[in-house]
């Protein structure tokens, strides 16, 4: 099973910033937080990972507490286009074994 | 350009007849990964390859095969599909594997969606 508990739908208006939270408290020391997204009819697209450090590239940013158990994806500012399913993964044992994520909508 | 290619896009097969599934990759990946996943689920993981090394789910039902013939071929076999294998199966690759010190992330295909009729 996932490790990971993520809300399962949220809505953002268009230009704004989506934040996606995800609780992930069983965490070990040495594993990473990923985020991928998978827009409708598409392959999973990788959007960024994380150990401890705040992270952050083209795409979007990463917050993750400092005790690790959650972590929060950012997206600066969200367009119609990051209407996707996110799904916030804790590697288990080499494996990406993902969880039921959110569906994020963009509203116009 | 692709770097993981899946082909057919779509694919119908008739119930119980062997069916299979490719997947290439041009990024020389050590793993790569078949999932399977079905409408509004998330993506389930049914096996995956450490180079030549096959690493099987414990609940991934013995119809279902895969073959890596090379680095950057890998085939999924379903050799009596059911309705209910009817889903979108998607190949991933990574170039190591993951829960290491070593910083991965996988790359998808587009994936095969597989009707059962």
């Amino acid at each position: 099973d996932a490790k990971t508990t993520q809300p399962p739908s949220m809505d953002c208006a268009e230009g704004r910033a989506a934040n996606l939270p995800c609780n992930h408290s069983t965490i070990s020391g040495n594993e990473y937080v990923y985020w991928y997204r998978q827009i409708h009819s598409q392959g999973p697209q990788y959007i960024i990972h994380g150990l401890k450090n705040n992270e952050t590239n083209e795409m979007a940013s990463l917050i993750i507490t400092e005790d690790r158990k959650s972590s929060t994806l950012i997206l600066p500012h969200a367009t119609l286009r990051d209407t996707a399913v996110y799904y916030c993964i804790v590697s288990l044992s080499e494996k990406l074994v993902f969880g039921k994520g959110t569906k994020l909508t963009v509203n116009p | 350009d692709a770097m993981v290619i899946q082909n057919p896009r779509y694919q119908v097969t008739q119930f119980g007849k062997p069916v299979t599934l490719s997947c290439s990759q041009t990024l020389n990946h050590n793993v790569m990964y078949w999932y399977q996943q079905k409408s509004s689920q998330a993506p389930k993981l049914l096996f995956h390859y450490y180079d030549k090394d096959f690493n099987n789910e414990a609940d991934t039902p013995d119809n279902f095969q895969s073959r890596r013939p090379n680095t950057s071929f890998c085939f999924l076999d379903i050799r009596s599909p059911g309705l209910g294998d009817a889903a979108m199966y998607l190949c991933a690759t990574s170039r190591d594997v993951f829960g290491t010190t070593a910083l991965t992330e996988a790359f998808f295909g587009q994936g095969t969606r597989l009707t059962v009729v």
